[in-house]
This record gives structure tokens, sequence and C-alpha cells, in this order.
């Protein structure tokens, strides 16, 4: 099974700063590398997929980018409905596995 | 309006069986796959497996198999979860998800790991 660790687990930040989550894949997963973010209470949202594609309606203050083990979900400009936990996940192979989860805070 | 709508709450004692139901409507249900991830109080997201819509194949993640069925129900667009012998680390949230469609040379393609339409989540507390 493929693990994905990520780096930070939580981070604080204010808003307008621009933030930068790493992901790491146990082997390689080319580009099937997926991005969410969950608010408390909330179901995860689809922010980019296969890396560095953003999803339909996300903001392009979002980007991801990576191949192979290593990726990074950079935020240019945070704001302050950003303030969440994100989660990668690689699709590249079953069982399909996230990551921790980062917490951004204030 | 598009969306995914899960049954409620569930409270279960140790070793009974929980399933949990989840209706979508404004798209085409046979089109694409459910998912299903599950999130333990206070942790992070456990994918479960997959069951197509249209074919019925499913995939479960081992570490269920026995306990999991996933299914469909295409004439009334809904999906379920089944998990028997109920353990307390079994308590969590549970999230339908429908599998990412994309169009690549006109036809629609799966990206099976992707998930773009969430349900809204079922508690199910596993306690005696």
């Amino acid at each position: 099974d493929i693990q994905m660790t990520q780096s930070p687990s939580s981070l604080s930040a204010s808003v307008g700063d621009r933030l930068t989550i790493t992901c790491r894949a146990s082997q390689s997963i080319i580009t099937y590398l997926n991005w969410y973010q969950q608010k408390p209470g909330e179901a995860p949202k689809l922010l980019i997929y296969d890396a560095s594609s953003l999803q339909s309606g996300v903001p392009s203050r979002f980007s991801g980018s990576g191949s192979g083990t290593d990726f990074t979900l950079t935020i240019s400009s945070l704001q302050p409905e950003d303030f969440a936990t994100y989660y990668c996940q690689q699709s590249y192979s079953t069982p399909y596995s996230f990551g921790q989860g980062t917490k951004v805070e204030i | 309006q598009v969306q995914l709508v899960q049954s409620g709450v569930e409270v279960k004692k140790p070793g009974a069986s929980v399933k949990v139901s989840c209706k979508a409507s404004g798209y085409s249900f046979s089109s694409y796959g459910i998912s299903w991830v599950r999130q333990a109080p206070g942790q992070g997201l456990e994918w479960m497996g997959w069951v197509s819509t249209y074919n019925h194949n499913r995939y479960y993640v081992q570490k269920f198999e026995g306990r999991l069925t996933m299914t469909t129900d295409t004439s009334t667009s809904t999906a379920y979860l089944e998990l028997r012998s109920l353990r307390s680390d079994d308590t969590a949230v549970y999230f339908c998800a429908r599998v990412f469609l994309i169009i690549i040379g006109g036809v629609l393609v799966p990206k099976w790991g992707a998930f773009d339409l969430w349900g809204q989540g079922t508690m199910v507390t596993v306690s005696s």
C-alpha cells in the first residue's frame, strides 16, 4: 500500500500569507495526486486533481505542483475562508490513501 | 440541485450491523461510481472502497473484507454501505462521494480515485 505523508501537520498563518503544504508518497504515483479542503463539520471538497489541475469553481489562488513522490499545494494569498484542514490523496493505485492532513489556523 | 443526501445518525451496539444510504439527485446516477470514505472523531480520512453504478463492479479495502457490502439501486438513485460485526473503532462519520468524471477527447472518463461531490456524512456510533 502507498503511504502519504504531509508536512507540516499544522501551521499558523495570517490573511494574505503565501502558504505551501507538502505531500510525499512512499513510491512514485506519477501525477495521480488530489488535494481536498475540509472545514469543521463539513465534507471534504476537491480542490486539485492530477497534481496540478484546478477543479471547476476553485479560486485561482490555489495551485498544485509535483510529480513522482513529491507534491505541493500552494495558496498564493490566504483568505479568511481558507482556514481549514487540507488533505492530499493518491489515486495511482488501490487502496487509495490520504495524507494525515494539514490544519491551517490563524 | 446536484447533491448526495445521506441517511441520519446511527447508534449501534458492538456486533451489530449498520446500513447507510446515499441518495443522489440532479445528475445521471448510473454514469458515475460511488466511493465511501470514513473519518473517526478528530482523525483523518480513510477510503473504504468503491462501487460502479452501471456494472456493479466493486472494490473493498482489504481490512473491511467480509464485513462490508456496497450496493446501488439505480431505480432510486441510491447507494448503500452496510458494515457488519461493528466494533468501537468503527465509530466514525461515513461519507459517500461521487467518482469524478473528466472529458478526454469528447469521452467521459472516470477518475476512480478522485471525488468531486460528497454527501453530508452520517455519524455512526458503536457503543455498548
